[in-house]
C-alpha cells in the first residue's frame, strides 16, 4: 500500500543550524509529495510540494527535492530560526493523502 | 477569509455519551475530510466526502459516522464515545481532481477527551 516514513523526532537544534528531516515513500504509481507544517495549537498548513521526479519544492527557506531513484523527499533548511519550531509532516498522494507520523522540531535561541 | 472552521475547540465527554463535531468551509471546495491526530501515529483519515452527497470510509472509521449536510458542511458524530477516541480531530477540504488537488486546507482542530 501507500506509505510514508519520516525520521522520528524530536529534533532539537540551535538557531542558525542546518536542518534535515528525512522522508521516504512507497513507489506505487507517480505520487505528488508534500511537506506540511503544524505550529503549536494550529492545524496543518502546506509548506511545499513537488509533483514529479526531480522537482524541487521551496518555501520560507525550506527545500525538498523529489528523488525517484531513492524514493525520497527530504526536507532541508540552511539556517533554522526559533519560529521554525513546529511539527513537520511528509505526505504523498495519488488519490488520497497519506501522512507520515510527524517530526517535532524545536529550535533554541 | 475564515477557511475551515471547526466547533467545538475543546470537549470532554464521559464514556457512552454522544456528540457531533461540526465543520464548515467557505472556499467552495468539493471534497472534505475528517482526520484524527494521535501521538506517534500522525494523521489518520476517518471519513471523507469526495463531493456533496457522497461519503466514504477512511483508514479508521469504526465508532464514527459522518454527514455531508451540504457543500459547505461536513459533520463527524460519535454515537457512543470511548476512551480510545480521545484525540485531536481535524477537518480539511480541497478541490480534488483539479489543479493543485490534494493540497488540503485544515481547520484548527478539536481536542476531545473521553473519560
Amino acid at each position: 500500500g501507500n506509505s510514508v516514513t519520516q525520521m522520528e523526532g524530536p529534533v532539537t537544534l540551535s538557531e542558525e543550524a542546518f536542518l534535515t528531516i528525512n522522508c521516504t515513500y512507497t513507489a506505487t504509481g507517480y505520487p505528488s509529495l508534500f511537506w506540511y507544517v503544524q505550529y503549536p495549537g494550529e492545524g496543518l498548513q502546506l509548506l511545499l510540494k513537488a509533483t514529479k521526479a526531480d522537482d524541487k519544492g521551496s518555501n520560507k527557506g525550506f527545500e525538498a527535492t523529489y528523488r525517484k531513484e531513492t524514493t525520497s523527499f527530504h526536507l532541508e533548511k540552511g539556517s533554522v530560526q526559533v519560529s521554525d519550531s513546529a511539527v513537520y509532516f511528509c505526505a504523498r498522494s495519488n488519490y488520497k493523502l497519506t501522512f507520515g507520523k510527524g517530526t517535532l522540531l524545536t529550535v533554541n535561541p | 477569509n475564515a477557511g475551515v472552521t471547526q466547533t467545538p475547540k475543546f470537549q470532554v465527554l464521559k464514556t457512552g455519551q454522544s456528540m457531533t463535531l461540526q465543520c464548515a468551509q467557505d472556499m467552495n471546495h468539493n471534497s472534505m475530510y475528517w482526520y484524527r491526530q494521535d501521538p506517534g501515529m500522525g494523521l489518520r483519515l476517518i471519513y471523507y466526502s469526495a463531493s456533496e452527497g457522497t461519503t466514504d470510509k477512511g483508514e479508521v472509521p469504526n465508532g464514527y459516522n459522518v454527514s455531508r449536510l451540504n457543500k459547505r458542511e461536513f459533520s463527524l458524530r460519535l454515537e457512543s464515545a470511548a476512551p480510545s477516541q480521545t484525540s485531536v480531530y481535524f477537518c480539511a477540504s480541497n478541490n480534488r481532481g483539479q489543479s493543485g488537488a490534494n493540497v488540503l486546507t485544515f481547520g484548527a482542530g478539536s481536542r476531545l477527551t473521553v473519560l
